[in-house]
């Protein structure tokens, strides 16, 4: 069974830090990773969708990598701001059927 | 305007009822999913359909039912066998295609009292 896990659970950061989230799974056999953004009481938002065939992806200061033989795929964000203050979740989609699994996620805290 | 609408936002039950929670979508997608959060954690899957008329368990479907009569809604029942209700709950839906991304409503928290 595919397990996702995140490291850290929670991060806290001054204004302008580059930081690294990271998220591992169990199974590489995955089609495609996801990162999403969730603000409190609210419902997720997809950042970044890696395909297994690719590496990264990029979006404004945001870059997702993907290591699949590793089982690894990591966050980048550049220049963090107060706005990027949020719980980020990482999914994989398995190669076969179209569930998600999710690790538990990231509270990140961007402090002005 | 196009999105997936979740209904009520809060819902408070008493103990041995059950509750009907509204998913409606549309963005003309074939795969819907409901999806249950507890504080601190990840999404955990419930009930996920693929097309009208047709669904699937997930990881924690004891204790819930869904129906999928029409493609644009997908409503979760939570039932007095359900032993700890209370959470978060997110509906999904998918388009197929190379995107394949999943798009969340704003969620119902559900409150047992």
């Amino acid at each position: 069974k595919q397990e996702v896990t995140q490291i850290p659970a929670a991060l806290s950061v001054p204004e302008g830090e580059n930081l690294v989230l990271n998220c591992s799974f169990t199974d590489s056999a995955i089609y495609n990773l996801q990162w999403f953004r969730q603000d409190p009481g609210k419902g997720l938002t997809s950042l970044l969708l890696i395909q297994s065939s690719q590496r990264e992806q990029t979006s404004g200061r945001l870059n997702a990598s993907l290591d699949k033989s590793s089982g690894r795929s990591t966050l980048y964000i550049a220049a963090s701001q107060p706005g990027d203050s949020a719980t980020y979740l990482c999914a994989v989609k398995e190669t076969s059927g179209s569930r998600l699994t999710f690790g538990e996620g990231t509270q990140l805290t961007v402090n002005p | 305007d196009g999105g997936i609408t979740q209904s009520p936002k809060y819902l408070f039950r008493k103990e041995g009822q059950n509750v009907t929670l509204s998913c409606e979508q549309n963005l003309n997608h074939d795969a819907m999913y409901w999806y249950r959060q507890d504080p601190g954690q990840g999404l955990r899957l419930i009930y996920y359909s693929q097309i009208v008329n047709d669904f699937q368990k997930g990881d924690i479907a004891e204790g819930y039912s869904v129906s999928r009569e029409k493609k644009e809604s997908f409503p979760l029942t939570v039932t007095s066998a359900q032993k700890n209700p209370t959470a978060f709950y997110l509906c999904a839906s998918r388009t197929a295609g190379s995107t394949d991304t999943q798009y969340f409503g704003p969620g119902t928290r559900l409150t047992v009292l």
